[in-house]
């Protein structure tokens, strides 16, 4: 399997954007996770799914903030408007509970910069 | 709420000068302690998971340990190329620690 796919890899953006990264989880997998990666605070949990339907979205920072899971392989992660304090690596990862019992996989990220 | 935290934030080994890196949890209802390796500019890779006190699993030149309160990676004998940021989990959706970066020099 070719993992957890984020695109895209690198953005720059100018504040006031609409940003939007995108995530194709592993095959199978019915959990899908948005995480966001900052030196000062850490990896922190945004918002996951399970079977593509929102189960805790208390990570979310603001409403600026959305997370969409259409299907299964497929979900994005929107921030409307940007500011400069967004800007973080975005990690998405998922799970097959099943299998794998609570043990995650994550993408490569996207790191995003605001200006 | 679940809480893990990592000691030291950064430690640096000689070539073969073995140690331990620490991971403190409070977590209702244990469902693993996971450990995970990340590199500059990737994401996170898993290692290994711990579910129960006295458990211990090992790879390579590390082993994971866990009791009621607090896990260890111990790294022996490392090499620089496990120089890398180590980073502990626990909970059902993986409340991570801030991690331990960790330079092994040769």
């Amino acid at each position: 399997d070719a993992g957890v796919i984020q695109s895209p890899r690198h953005e720059v953006t100018e504040m006031g954007q609409e940003v939007t990264l995108r995530c194709k989880p592993i095959s199978g997998h019915d959990y899908l996770f948005w995480y966001r990666q900052t030196m000062m605070r850490g990896l922190e949990l945004l918002i996951y799914f399970n079977n593509n339907v929102p189960i805790d979205d208390s990570g979310m920072p603001e409403d600026r903030f959305s997370a969409k899971m259409p299907n299964a392989s497929f979900s994005t992660l929107k921030i409307q408007p940007s500011e400069p304090r967004d800007s973080a690596v975005y990690f998405c990862a998922s799970r097959d509970e099943e299998v794998d019992g609570n043990t995650i996989y994550f993408g490569e990220g996207s790191w995003l910069t605001v200006v | 709420e679940d809480q893990v935290t990592q000691s030291p934030e950064a430690l640096r080994l000689q070539e073969g000068e073995s140690s331990s890196l620490n991971c403190s949890y409070t977590v209702s209802g244990l469902r693993g302690l996971f450990w995970y390796r990340q590199d500059p500019g990737k994401g996170p890779e898993f290692l290994f998971t711990l579910y129960s006190a006295g458990e211990e699993k090992e790879k390579e030149r590390l082993k994971a340990t866990l009791t009621k309160k607090e896990s260890f990676l111990h790294i022996t004998a490392p090499k620089p190329e496990d120089s890398a940021t180590y980073l502990c989990a626990s909970g059902y959706a993986l409340n991570f620690g801030k991690g331990t970066s960790l330079l092994v020099t040769p």
